[in-house]
């Protein structure tokens, strides 16, 4: 346990259906991000959120659509997902955003699109 | 951000150090060198960081060279448990700064 817990850790879903993804830390962090994890590929950095307000959003289309309610939660939204969306999603969390050395990362869910 | 360049795999003997190269030869004044590890199914981890001195701490050694060009991530004795994708970063610690990731070393201990 990290202190970055993410749920579910596996999902399927059809490409009509509308799901979401849940990040909590209590870590006291301010800053929180989503990365998408596929296959032989880098982690990509999606969303960035500093207390609670979207900072950056790197060209993630708009099946995905995050939200962070307060300062220890975040989700991503999904709907109408393609099959090529199937990833690692993983969640972190640094004290601000600049902290590159202090980022906590959940242990990720494995979405599957069929 | 300068960017870094890794060995896409490299075994490990199970006990003995093992020893992580990343050439950062663009690297600026201002930069550190970064180093997280992802263990097969699980987030990224943290090891250390530095600038430009030697770095230590119950993990891992840093060695950086005197010109900052390239950086040596040491585990003094390595475990099963050390299996995974070694990622070597380089930005600078400056506010607005996210961590961006390129393909790292996937290391394998080997018994």
């Amino acid at each position: 346990e990290t202190g970055v817990t993410q749920t579910p850790r596996h999902l399927v879903m059809g490409m009509t259906n509308k799901k979401s993804l849940k990040c909590e830390q209590h870590l006291g962090h301010n800053a929180m991000y989503w990365y998408k994890q596929s296959a032989k590929k880098p982690l990509e950095l999606m969303f960035v959120y500093s207390l609670e307000e979207r900072v950056e959003n790197n060209s993630v289309p708009s099946r995905f659509s995050p939200e962070c309610p307060n300062s220890s939660h975040l989700f991503l939204h999904l709907h109408t997902l393609q099959p090529e969306d199937s990833a690692l999603y993983l969640c972190a969390s640094s004290q601000e955003i600049g902290t590159l050395g202090g980022y906590t990362f959940g242990s990720g869910t494995r979405l599957t699109v069929v | 951000d300068a960017k870094t360049t890794q060995p896409p795999s490299m075994d490990c003997a199970e006990g003995r150090a093992a020893n992580l190269p990343c050439n950062h030869s663009t690297i600026s004044g201002n930069e550190y060198v970064y180093w997280y590890r992802q263990i097969h199914s699980q987030g990224p981890q943290y090891i250390i960081h530095g600038l430009k001195n030697n770095e230590t701490n119950e993990m891992a050694s840093l060695i950086i060279t005197e010109d900052r060009k390239s950086s040596t991530l040491i585990l003094p004795h390595a475990t099963l448990r050390d299996t995974a994708v070694y990622y070597c970063i380089v930005s600078p610690m400056a506010a607005g700064n996210k961590l961006t990731f390129g393909g790292g070393t996937r290391v394998l201990v080997k018994p």
